[in-house]
């Protein structure tokens, strides 16, 4: 049980260059995310999709698109990478619903995409 | 004004010491409340959920107060292997997720 694995661990992109960060999960979990982690901004929501075949925006989606290609796969491409996009990305899945108490079940985190555009 | 906020630190504390991070919070609907535990170039993981009542796991505690829109972790007889960046994670009603910065913690032998 791999649970999130992510590819690749890193990646040096010129400006203007895309790439497709891949990430897969064997949890079974219908839930999915992709953030990207900065100095000093904590971990932001780029992109989220809640099923196979869904996504929805998160708080920062520009120069971002996804897809879900099934429910072990969720793919988060750069079209044309811009040194603001120099960041780690986090891929996360989670069970739906809440647990007993309440609360959201946890979400598990791959290893994480260090990108550096320059 | 950030969803979710922390003192960054570091905070440098002796093996044994107890320490106690804040967070505090700006959406008063919010529902769920976690610490997160994240190593050095490592993903983030559950450390503990946060009930209202308060709660405990081993030398952990966690604690709410929704009217001051307030949440602590305390650890106690803190270990070399506590150390790490602490993350206070805030779910809305509309099941998005807030992070905080995070909060460094080194554990000095």
């Amino acid at each position: 049980n791999a649970g999130v694995t992510q590819t690749p661990k890193f990646q040096v992109l010129k400006t203007g260059q895309s790439m497709t960060l891949q990430c897969a999960q064997d949890m079974n979990h219908n839930s999915m995310y992709w953030y990207r982690q900065d100095p000093g901004m904590g971990l932001r929501l780029i992109y989220y999709s809640a099923s196979e075949g869904t996504t929805d925006k998160g708080e920062v989606p520009n120069g971002y698109n996804v897809s879900r290609l099934n429910k072990r796969e969720f793919s988060l491409r750069l079209e044309s990478a811009a040194p603001s996009q120099t960041s780690v990305y986090f891929c996360a899945s989670s069970e739906d619903g809440t647990t007993t108490f309440g609360f959201s079940y946890e979400q598990y985190f791959g290893p994480g995409t260090r990108l550096t555009v320059t | 004004r950030k969803e979710v906020e922390q003192d960054p630190g570091p905070f440098n504390v002796p093996e044994g010491a107890t320490v106690a991070f804040n967070c505090t919070y700006s959406n008063s609907a919010s529902q769920s409340f976690f610490w997160y535990r994240q190593d050095c170039r490592k993903e983030p993981k559950l450390l503990m959920s946060v009930y209202s009542s308060g709660n405990e796991d081993g030398r952990f505690t966690a604690q709410l107060n929704r009217a001051s829109q307030y949440i602590s972790l305390l650890i106690r007889d803190s270990k070399l292997s506590d150390s790490a960046t602490y993350l206070c994670v805030v779910k809305d009603g509309a099941n998005n997720l807030f992070f905080g910065t995070g909060t460094r913690l080194t554990v000095i032998p």
